[in-house]
């Protein structure tokens, strides 16, 4: 079936832009997860939401970010007034919590690379 | 000290040899523990969940040590596919995972 999808897959921008980016978890998987990585180092957690559950943002570096997910499924992560220090790999995963499934764990789509300059 | 600590390596086997890695967590109340294997530009893909008695998945094993509070991941005959980064994550609570920052493996022929 289809995978975890994010778009877009590369992303250049002008420091002081806004962008956004956008994540479609696996269908029926009621967790959707954010990270960060930069090159060469292991993945930061960013935010988490699970079903109808309020988020979990302990993760977000500065009130420049933000995220939300309409309707359960697709969810946006917005980088506000952008810094060359946002530059990275952002990760977006989903997993299952339904009988049967194992549900935390987590399925990752391709990546967005931004690329602030 | 960070919650999720891992040896960057890298560590370079040749094929066949058996090489393991280690992974420590400093939250005693953690959950659920996984290794997921990083090839180079790519996204994580699961490897492997690691449960309380130790599971074993072809050439891969892994052990849960909650006295010591680490998980390893240990893999036998190492092929060249095998070369890989590979991140351990923590489940603490909820659904919030902390990764570690990964341990590359190179196998070399």
């Amino acid at each position: 079936g289809a995978g975890v999808s994010q778009s877009p897959s590369n992303k250049v921008t002008e420091k002081g832009k806004d962008v956004e980016l956008r994540c479609d978890p696996i269908s029926g998987h009621t967790a959707l997860y954010w990270y960060r990585q930069s090159l060469g180092q292991g993945l930061e957690f960013l935010i988490y939401f699970q079903g109808n559950s309020a988020p979990d943002k302990s993760g977000l570096p500065s009130d420049r970010f933000s995220a939300e997910r309409t309707g359960g499924s697709v969810s946006t992560l917005t980088i506000q007034r952008t810094q060359q220090e946002d530059s990275a790999v952002y990760l977006c995963a989903s997993s299952a919590r339904t009988s049967g499934q194992a549900p935390y764990e987590q399925y990752f789509g391709p990546g967005t690379r931004l690329t602030v300059t | 000290r960070k919650e999720v600590e891992q040896d960057p390596g890298p560590f370079n086997v040749p094929e066949g040899a058996t090489v393991a890695f280690n992974c420590t967590y400093s939250n005693s109340a953690s959950q659920s523990f996984f290794w997921y294997r990083q090839d180079c530009r790519k996204e994580p893909k699961l490897l492997m969940s690691v449960y309380s008695s130790g599971n074993e998945d072809g050439r891969f094993t892994a052990q849960l040590n909650r006295a010591s509070q680490y998980i390893s991941l240990l893999i036998r005959d190492s092929k060249l596919s095998d070369s890989a980064t590979y991140l351990c994550a923590v489940r603490s609570g909820g659904f919030k995972t902390i990764f570690g920052a990964g341990t590359r493996l190179f196998v070399k022929a």
